[in-house]
């Protein structure tokens, strides 16, 4: 299985600032994704980071909130605009093999917003 | 979009077996049934994945009776390591439309 790297592991924002999180696979991947995760609630999909095009958000999210970067196959960023407390959460990156739906996960960034 | 429904929580004994079911009332045809497995503070770990009847790997089973409508993950001799969150998902394969459900959170006593 991939090896899947995110940065940074945990953090403590001021609100109305952003944070960048990055995730690294050490292999080439088509399918990466973006999770949050609430305390103590499930994983809730933020969009699909495409490679080479822009990221497919789903419901409830929004480019200019939670905008993704995927410059190649083995690396993503999401960013956390203007943060809030609300924003608080664990942010997951994960990829995909094809033809399965066999996901991968990082390990996650624990984002703490004041 | 096929949702799924779980118990909230389920407790067991060491060495026992535990079956816990899900409910996915509207799977669609090409809907596969996964499920994973999630630690505290860790990203969720698959653990098997079936279209129907039942699939068997080293650390779980997957029964799927034949009109799809639940599924029912079986963890044989738990211990207590097997103290986490279990997601049942469904989706078509190659991830399209794949959704994490409310999850059971199995306690494994000793």
């Amino acid at each position: 299985s991939a090896v899947i790297s995110q940065k940074p592991s945990r953090d403590i924002c001021q609100r109305g600032t952003s944070l960048t999180i990055q995730c690294q696979v050490d292999s080439q991947v088509t399918m990466m994704f973006w999770y949050r995760q609430q305390p103590g609630q499930s994983l809730t999909l933020i969009a699909t980071a495409n490679q080479g095009s822009e990221a497919t958000y789903e419901s409830g999210f929004v480019i200019d909130k939670f905008p993704i970067s995927r410059p190649n196959l083995t690396f993503s960023t999401l960013t956390v605009s203007n943060m809030s407390p609300e924003d608080s959460s664990i942010y997951l990156c994960s990829l995909g093999t094809g033809g399965s739906n066999e996901q991968f996960f990082g390990p996650g960034t624990r984002l703490t917003v004041l | 979009l096929a949702k799924t429904t779980q118990p909230i929580s389920m407790d067991s004994y060491e060495g026992q077996e535990v079956n816990i079911t899900c409910s996915h009332n509207n799977i669609a045809t090409n809907d596969y049934i996964t499920w994973y497995q999630q630690f505290p503070s860790q990203g969720p770990r698959f653990i098997i994945q079936g279209y129907k009847t039942k699939v068997t790997n080293e650390v779980a089973s997957l029964f799927i009776p034949a009109d799809r409508k639940s599924s029912t993950l079986s963890l044989p001799r738990v211990s207590l390591s097997d103290t986490a969150v279990y997601y049942c998902l469904v989706g078509e394969g190659n991830f399209n439309k794949f959704y994490f459900g409310s999850g059971t959170k199995l306690n494994v006593k000793p």
